[in-house]
């Protein structure tokens, strides 16, 4: 079964300043995606970013960027130029490619918080 | 823009007391998902639609916990009798089968249950 990792429970950061989130995710197989999820207070869960495994290139959205280290089993987030409506818990997410039903494993999730 | 409808939004109950959610995903989208978050972890997939046949179900207590989709639309997750353990945020969401998309996942704005 995939496992992913989150390993810090909660980061704050100036705004306008970088904030980068760690994941990690223990999987055998070769070919599958790899997401960013934001969830405001309150407020519905949506998607921030998205890596197809055989993606070499990173992705990015805008303000948002991922380093994907395939090798190392690496997936970290890059929020630049703050936002205070960047305060969220974000997840991270690994999806197997040849699942049948595309189920999403999430990691535990790290609370940022967007300081004035 | 179109979003995953659900409600009640807020529930408390007494334990041993039945307890039903309703989730309306996007138009259109076959594949559905009902989710357990406990407070300050991730998402833990329940149980997965795909129109009206369930495709993943292997993490829903069965013991008490009932799920339908009976014309491959909207859903209800039923609990019944609730327990302690079973306050949580209860997330639908629902992706499409074909197009670009079919990796991302909708979500909508949850049930939070309160047990007493």
């Amino acid at each position: 079964a995939q496992t992913v990792t989150q390993s810090q429970p909660e980061m704050s950061v100036q705004e306008a300043e970088t904030v980068t989130l760690s994941c990690t995710y223990d999987t055998s197989e070769n070919n599958y995606y790899l997401f960013w999820y934001k969830q405001p207070p309150s407020r519905q869960m949506i998607l921030v970013i998205r890596q197809e495994a055989y993606k070499q290139q990173n992705a990015t959205e805008n303000r948002f960027s991922v380093n994907f280290q395939k090798a190392a089993k690496s997936f970290s987030l890059k929020i630049s130029d703050s936002q205070l409506g960047d305060t969220a818990m974000y997840f991270c997410a690994f999806m197997d490619s040849w699942d049948a039903g595309n189920k999403l494993t999430f990691g535990g999730g790290t609370r940022v918080l967007v300081k004035p | 823009e179109a979003e995953v409808a659900q409600s009640p939004r807020y529930k408390i109950t007494e334990k041993s007391q039945a307890v039903a959610f309703w989730c309306d995903p996007i138009s259109g989208h076959a594949t559905l998902y009902w989710y357990r978050q406990i407070l300050g972890q991730g998402p833990e997939l329940l149980v997965q639609f795909q129109d009206e046949s369930v495709v993943d179900d292997s993490q829903l207590p069965k013991d008490r916990f009932s799920a339908e989709r009976l014309k491959g639309v909207d859903s209800t997750l039923k609990i019944q009798p609730a327990e302690l353990g079973d306050s949580a945020m209860y997330l639908c969401a629902s992706s499409p089968l074909e197009g670009v998309y079919t990796d991302t996942q909708y979500f909508g704005p949850g049930t939070r249950l309160t047990v007493l």
